[in-house]
């Protein structure tokens, strides 16, 4: 149980479009989803907290007009970069929480999706 | 802000060897701390989870350890293999919140 999966796995775009990335929790239902991003033989780094029905909280630093994020399902979270560009180059990662009931939601993470920007 | 360091970076050992991660965080205000493994190009697989109050968690081979007043949790790896070989990142939650905050990673290469 407690699958999460993304789409595409890789994705090679011309600079300037844009690109949509999905996360999908396969078994459990997820009010909660974040997103990561990863630069080579670096840490993830928390982009935004994706909640279902309201408004993605980004972090600070991230452009919230770039990095579109849209959670209209509870078991779908999408991430549009929008214009991108050669920077954006990275591996972006998803997780979702599994509400327990209890007082920690432990999140499950996506396989991830690396994204080129040529 | 909390910030989570892992030493070493990157770790090279012979099949067989009991090897030591270890995994620094500066807030010892966390809820949870825990340990993950990262094959390249790939996501996260959930290795052990420690809660504050637990001193210790075992899974197989694997044995991870926190103390939280000092800031500190190691994972023990006990005779390693080759299929040991990846990246290992811990991750604290604070207490009344649900943001990771990831270590920057040990990567582990297990050599025949």
């Amino acid at each position: 149980g407690a699958v999460v999966s993304q789409h595409p796995s890789r994705v090679i775009c011309k600079s300037g479009t844009s690109v949509k990335i999905e996360c999908r929790s396969l078994d459990f239902q997820a009010t909660t989803m974040f997103w990561y991003r990863q630069f080579p033989k670096q840490s993830l780094m928390l982009m935004a907290t994706s909640n279902e029905g309201s408004k993605a909280t980004y972090e600070q630093g991230v452009e919230k007009d770039k990095f579109l994020i849209n959670h209209a399902s509870l078991t779908l979270s999408t991430l549009t970069v929008t214009s991108a560009h050669p920077e954006d180059s990275s591996f972006y990662i998803c997780s979702a929480e599994l509400t327990s009931g209890g007082s920690y939601n432990e999140q499950f993470f996506g396989p991830g999706t690396r994204l080129t920007v040529l | 802000k909390q910030e989570v360091t892992q030493i070493p970076a990157a770790l090279s050992v012979p099949e067989g060897e009991n090897l030591v991660l270890n995994c620094s965080f500066t807030d010892s205000a966390i809820y949870n701390l825990q340990w993950f493994r990262q094959d390249p190009g790939k996501g996260l697989t959930s290795l052990l989870l420690i809660q504050s109050s637990q001193r210790e968690q075992t899974s197989g081979r694997l044995n991870a350890s926190l103390d939280k007043s000092s800031g500190r949790s190691t994972l023990y790896i006990a005779a390693s293999q080759p299929g040991d070989s990846a990246t290992y990142l811990c991750a604290v939650a604070p207490g009344g919140g649900n943001k990771l905050t990831f270590g920057t990673g040990t990567q582990l290469k297990v050599e025949l």
